[in-house]
């Protein structure tokens, strides 16, 4: 079965140091979305993206962060300075559809440590 | 009122047994339902859709009430592999790449 892979597994940044979290989604698909759960809490919507371009992003998704589809097959997010509070698992999905019954595959997830 | 209201639990319950979790969630434009598994400190996995009419896959059934704003997830017979946390998710607007909103899972442990 396809699948949504992400790497790195596992990464540790300081304090203000620049991130990007890696993904491929599942070759056919269309609609990418990067979540967060930090330790102990529910998994957070970060953005979706679609043709290129954001379709919807959340308040978490602020001016330190971007999405990036830089060629035909990974997906990434960049933190640009992180902070503590950014330590959490990073999930990619992706879908064929967008929206309504489409539901999304997850990625295995990248746990970003910040200190 | 937390958008999707999901009880943490934990349910603690003998193998066979059957267990019932059901969610809230606030905004009536919800357009489509999901039930998600997530195992600790793994990715969250699609366990079933929820359809207005109601949907069975095996072992598991899931309810929507729309008057109600109310989602329910049944297993039965419970196996020891069904231990993990399952994951109330809502699609909220229903447009290309729009968001899930998740709940924040109701834990389940099955004993022997």
């Amino acid at each position: 079965e396809p699948e949504v892979t992400q790497t790195p597994s596992h990464q540790v940044t300081q304090m203000g140091q620049e991130v990007i979290l890696r993904c491929v989604p599942i070759s056919n698909h269309l609609y990418f979305y990067w979540y967060r759960q930090i330790l102990g809490q529910k998994v957070e919507f970060l953005v979706s993206f679609y043709n290129n371009e954001i379709s919807e992003k959340s308040e978490i998704f602020d001016d330190q962060f971007s999405v990036e589809r830089p060629d035909g097959s990974n997906f990434t997010l960049k933190i640009r300075s992180t902070k503590l509070e950014d330590s959490a698992m990073y999930f990619c999905a992706s879908s064929d559809q967008g929206g309504q019954l489409s539901p999304l595959h997850f990625g295995n997830g990248t746990r970003l440590t910040v200190t | 009122r937390k958008e999707v209201e999901q009880d943490p639990g934990p349910f603690n319950v003998p193998e066979g047994a059957t267990v019932a979790f059901n969610c809230t969630y606030s905004n009536s434009a919800s357009q489509s339902f999901f039930w998600y598994r997530q195992d600790c400190r793994k990715e969250p996995k699609l366990l079933m859709s929820v359809y207005s009419s109601g949907n069975e896959d095996g072992r598991f059934t899931a309810q929507l009430n729309r008057a109600s704003q109310y989602i329910s997830l049944l297993i039965r017979d419970s196996k020891l592999s069904d231990s993990a946390t399952y994951l109330c998710v809502v699609n909220v607007r229903g447009g290309a790449g729009t968001a899930l909103i998740f709940g924040k899972g109701t834990t389940l442990s099955v004993s022997s």
